[in-house]
């Protein structure tokens, strides 16, 4: 595709249940991120994927959230028994190779009651 | 401490003035700075990237890096009111993979 494609754009859900998060990079990009923006909290970094492999998973915020990577394409997040504190906008960026310029999705926002 | 730090404004400005937003950064070893843009509901989209100290102009747009300093800025010359968004400073990490956000200067520029 032309940009960063995620689904859903929203998402809500109750509390203790799992969610899925897809990311599609652009083509041929070959590093993908994850990042999530809260209210008053400004983008924080999640996971960092080159092809399918993630060196740098230093943001995950619990064991509660992992992601993976197939095909070095498509990714998705999952978060496991959400809560309330997990409801932000999460967005998805991928770059040619790593330390090159991120290109952003337009994100998903997920709303746990 | 903060990794990056911004001013979070709200910054306002006529049209047709200059906006001059500035950004600090913790880490020495990063090397790679990043200006996005964001429209409320909407994701960032990148500016300007800077990557070596002085300027670097790009249209309106000028980014400024002082590595001495750890300091990074933005002037939008010309301010037009569709520039009134919120403008996030990044800077990639020193083991180059995630960029760290401040939280986002508000710029208003009113017509």
């Amino acid at each position: 595709g032309a940009g960063v494609s995620q689904s859903p754009s929203n998402k809500v859900t109750e509390k203790g249940k799992d969610v899925e998060l897809r990311c599609d990079p652009i083509s041929g990009h070959t590093a993908l991120y994850w990042y999530r923006q809260s209210l008053g909290q400004g983008l924080e970094f999640l996971i960092y994927f080159q092809g399918n492999s993630a060196p740098d998973k230093s943001g995950l915020p619990s064991d509660r959230f992992s992601a993976e990577r197939t095909g070095g394409s498509v990714s998705t997040l999952t978060i496991q028994r959400t809560q309330q504190e997990d409801s932000a906008v999460y967005l998805c960026a991928s770059s040619l190779e790593v330390k090159n310029i991120q290109y952003f999705g337009a994100g998903t926002r997920l709303s746990v009651l | 401490q903060k990794e990056v730090e911004q001013n979070s404004g709200p910054l306002s400005v006529p049209e047709g003035a200059i906006a001059s937003l500035n950004c600090t950064y913790s880490d020495r070893g990063s090397q790679s700075f990043f200006w996005y843009r964001q429209y409320s509901g909407k994701s960032p989209e990148l500016i300007m990237s800077i990557y070596s100290n002085g300027d670097k102009e790009d249209g309106r747009f000028t980014a400024q890096l002082n590595k001495a300093s750890q300091y990074v800025s933005l002037l939008i010359r010309d301010s037009q009111p569709s520039d009134s968004a919120t403008y996030l400073c990044a800077a990639l990490r020193q083991a180059g993979t995630a960029l760290i956000f401040g939280k986002g200067t508000t710029l208003s520029v009113s017509s």
